[in-house]
């Protein structure tokens, strides 16, 4: 299966600070790239989708001017979490899919744990 | 609106006894029903892709199953190495996203 790496696997900020997290796929291209956000025993919430060279697709109640995403390549996708608050801790997974016919796989990162202190 | 329930929320198993997931779904159109292994800390890990209703799989000591309204996902014998939570997700015809249910969390004791 496709590889999904993500840099870093966790980080430990201050509150009021900026973190960047990247997604890459290593072994294809990824044309859309998708971003999940997992809070203990609780399932994925998705919360974004990231396109190419275009904006990101957001879904309802994510702030966009919070969690800033970055689609530059076709390898690499970037969450940035601004003005970060000891609420935006949690575990942060992104995906992508193999591009193909027929089917859908998406392969998923090792995620990044984010403590906002 | 996509719906996918897991069910039991969770499982205890001893070593070596069978047992199964429940996936109910509801899509306006089904593209795909996904199934993944997740870890403690870890994301998660691909294990199946159904597309169609009578359509299985097998993998080891997994088989997944779907029909028109439902997938299970059968443990045969498991191991302790097979304790995590499973996900179940779908794909609808109209989105690019999955949606994933809430998952069953799987102890197997020795």
């Amino acid at each position: 299966g496709a590889v999904v790496s993500q840099h870093p696997s966790w980080v430990i900020c201050k509150s009021g600070t900026s973190v960047k997290i990247e997604c890459r796929s290593l072994d294809f291209q990824a044309t859309t790239m998708f971003w999940y956000r997992q809070f203990p025993k609780q399932s994925l919430m998705l919360m974004a989708t990231s396109n190419e060279g275009s904006k990101a697709t957001y879904e309802q109640g994510v702030e966009k001017d919070k969690f800033l995403i970055n689609h530059a390549s076709l390898t690499l996708s970037t969450l940035t979490v601004t003005s970060a608050h000891p609420e935006d801790s949690s575990f942060y997974i992104c995906s992508a899919r193999e591009p193909g016919q027929g089917y859908y796989e998406q392969y998923f990162g090792p995620g990044t744990r984010l403590t906002v202190t | 609106e996509d719906q996918v329930t897991q069910s039991p929320e969770a499982l205890r198993l001893q070593e070596g006894e069978s047992s199964s997931l429940n996936c109910s779904y509801t899509v306006s159109g089904l593209r795909g029903l996904f199934w993944y292994r997740q870890d403690p800390g870890k994301g998660p890990e691909f294990l199946f892709t159904l597309y169609s209703a009578g359509e299985e799989k097998e993998k080891e000591r997994l088989k997944a199953t779907l029909t028109k309204k439902e997938s299970f996902l059968h443990i045969t014998a498991p191991k302790p190495e097979d304790s995590a939570t499973y996900l179940c997700a779908v794909l609808d015809t109209g989105r690019r996203a999955l949606t994933f249910g809430s998952g069953t969390r799987l102890q197997v004791q020795p």
